[in-house]
C-alpha cells in the first residue's frame, strides 16, 4: 500500500510567516511521530500521537509550534512566526501498533522549510 | 533520557568489503534498535531492527548485533555494492517512550567501485 505522505515537497516562507505541513500516515497506523533534521545533522524528536491519547509534546522546541491530528489520520504542524533557524527537513512517521517492544516506524520523505 | 552515539561520522570502503557501524545507548531499559538507510533527498528507510530479547539478526547482506550488556549494538553490511552508499542511522526506544526514538548522528557511507 501507499507509504507515509508529506506536503508539501518543499517550503520557502518569509521569516515571521506562518506555515503549515501536512502528513498522511500509512492506512491503519495508529502512531504517528513528527522529527526534524537540519542540514546534516541526525534526526530531533518534536510531538508524538498515539490513538486517542494525549499526544507527548516534550520535543516541541517553543511555543510557536503545535501539531493535531485530526480523525486519528491526518496531522500538521504548524510553525507561526518562522524564523531562520526553523529551516529544516521535518520528518513525519507512522506505525501500525502501540505498546509493543518494538513497533516499526515508516517514514515519509520530508518537507523541506527554508525561512527566508 | 535515552543518549544515541554512533560511530564512525564516515565510512568508506571498497566494493565487495564488509562495512560496520557501531552505536552506544545509555539507558538500560531500551529494548527496539532500529536501523535507517538514508538517501540523498529521501526520508529515512527502516532497513533491519532489533529487540532487546535477541542477541542477532540477519537479512541477507545486512545483520545487527546487540550487546545489552555492554549496551551497543552494531550494523553489518557484507559485499558491499555502490547502491549501499547513503547515511545509516541507529536509534533506540524505550518502554516508557513508544514514541521517541532517540537517534544517532548518522554514518556516512561511501562504496567506491
Amino acid at each position: 500500500g501507499a507509504g507515509v505522505s508529506q506536503s508539501p515537497s518543499n517550503k520557502v516562507t518569509e521569516k515571521g510567516k506562518d506555515v503549515e505541513l501536512r502528513c498522511d500516515p500509512i492506512s491503519g497506523h495508529t502512531a504517528l511521530y513528527w522529527y526534524r533534521q537540519s542540514l546534516g545533522q541526525g534526526l530531533e524528536f518534536l510531538i508524538y500521537f498515539q490513538g486517542n491519547s494525549a499526544p507527548d509534546k516534550s520535543g516541541l522546541p517553543s511555543d510557536r509550534f503545535s501539531a493535531e491530528r485530526t480523525g486519528g489520520s491526518v496531522s500538521t504542524l504548524t510553525i507561526q512566526r518562522t524564523q531562520q533557524e526553523d529551516s529544516a527537513v521535518y520528518l513525519c512517521a507512522s506505525s501500525p501498533r502501540t505498546g509493543a517492544a518494538g513497533t516499526e516506524a515508516f517514514f515519509g520523505q520530508g518537507t523541506r522549510l527554508t525561512v527566508v | 533520557g535515552e543518549n544515541v552515539e554512533q560511530h564512525p561520522s564516515t565510512l568508506s570502503v571498497q566494493e565487495g568489503d564488509s562495512a560496520v557501524i557501531k552505536c552506544t545507548y545509555s539507558d538500560s531499559a531500551s529494548n527496539y534498535f532500529p536501523w535507517y538507510k538514508q538517501e540523498l533527498g529521501k526520508g529515512p528507510q527502516l532497513i533491519i531492527d532489533i529487540r532487546s530479547n535477541v542477541g542477532e539478526k540477519k537479512d541477507q547482506r545486512i545483520a545487527v548485533t546487540l550487546n545489552k550488556t555492554a549496551k551497543h549494538f552494531s550494523l553489518h553490511i557484507t559485499e558491499t555494492q555502490p547502491e549501499d552508499s547513503a547515511v545509516y542511522f541507529c536509534a533506540a526506544r524505550t518502554t516508557d517512550s513508544w514514541g521517541k526514538f532517540q537517534f544517532g548522528a548518522g554514518t556516512q557511507v561511501v562504496v567506491t567501485p
